[in-house]
């Protein structure tokens, strides 16, 4: 089947860097996304890996490894704002999209 | 900055009714999407057109339908709603035509609730 992983919940304090990890299996897909949710808020577009490596975005950078099957979204200098939820998106070339079920993160001060 | 609108954002049905949401985009975006939200389930695609008057089922079309009667409008209709569609719906529309997307733009949701 094809689906994506993300842990539920992460916790983090004001500053620190936190990791997301996107692990998948699927084969055959164009790229991975990262959207931002904050409660009862639309989610909005942070980031896109169409190719392995790195993408940085200011303090948000993203991650893919097709050969690991995973990706990652990195937050770096923390602030509260970015309490949110966090989930990945990925098109496969069925042009199917397959969502992730999402990561809560919690910022503390 | 493109922008989705939805046309409400709390919607209180009864069992049986029939139920329209809808959703405009003011960017010219050839494809259109609708989702559900449902906690611990993630987003879920209902319908997409990648064009007017065409749709494509997603992972749960039972119990939906959509009209796409013109380029910036996308319609969710419920026939008979059911207590097991309450829940987040949430439009969104990407431009290019149909093939890999990248960034989707979202629009603020609809939370409709079924008694």
């Amino acid at each position: 089947g094809q689906s994506l992983e993300q842990p539920s919940e992460v916790t983090a304090v004001e500053g620190a860097i936190v990791q997301i990890n996107c692990t998948y299996q699927t084969s055959g897909f164009y790229g991975l996304s990262w959207y931002q949710q904050h409660d009862g808020g639309a989610p909005t577009f942070l980031s896109y890996n169409g190719l392995d490596g790195l993408e940085e975005t200011g303090r948000f950078s993203s991650f893919l490894s097709r050969s690991d099957s995973y990706g990652y979204l990195l937050l770096q200098e923390l602030q509260m704002k970015d309490s949110a939820s966090y989930f990945c998106l990925l098109y496969n070339q069925g042009g199917k999209l397959i969502f992730g079920q999402g990561t809560e993160l919690s910022v503390k001060p | 900055d493109v922008k989705v609108t939805q046309s409400s954002r709390y919607l209180v049905k009864r069992t049986g009714e029939k139920v329209f949401l809808e959703c405009v985009q003011d960017m010219d975006h050839e494809n259109m999407f609708w989702y559900r939200q449902d906690p611990g389930l993630g987003l879920r695609l209902i319908y997409f057109s990648y064009d007017v008057k065409m749709k494509e089922k997603g992972d749960i079309p039972e119990g939906y339908s959509v009209s796409r009667e013109k380029k910036e409008r996308f319609s969710l209709i419920l026939e008979s709603a059911s207590t097991n569609q309450t829940s987040m719906y949430l439009c969104a529309s990407t431009p290019g035509r149909r093939g890999p997307y990248n960034e989707q733009f979202f629009g603020p949701g609809t939370r409709l609730t079924v008694l």
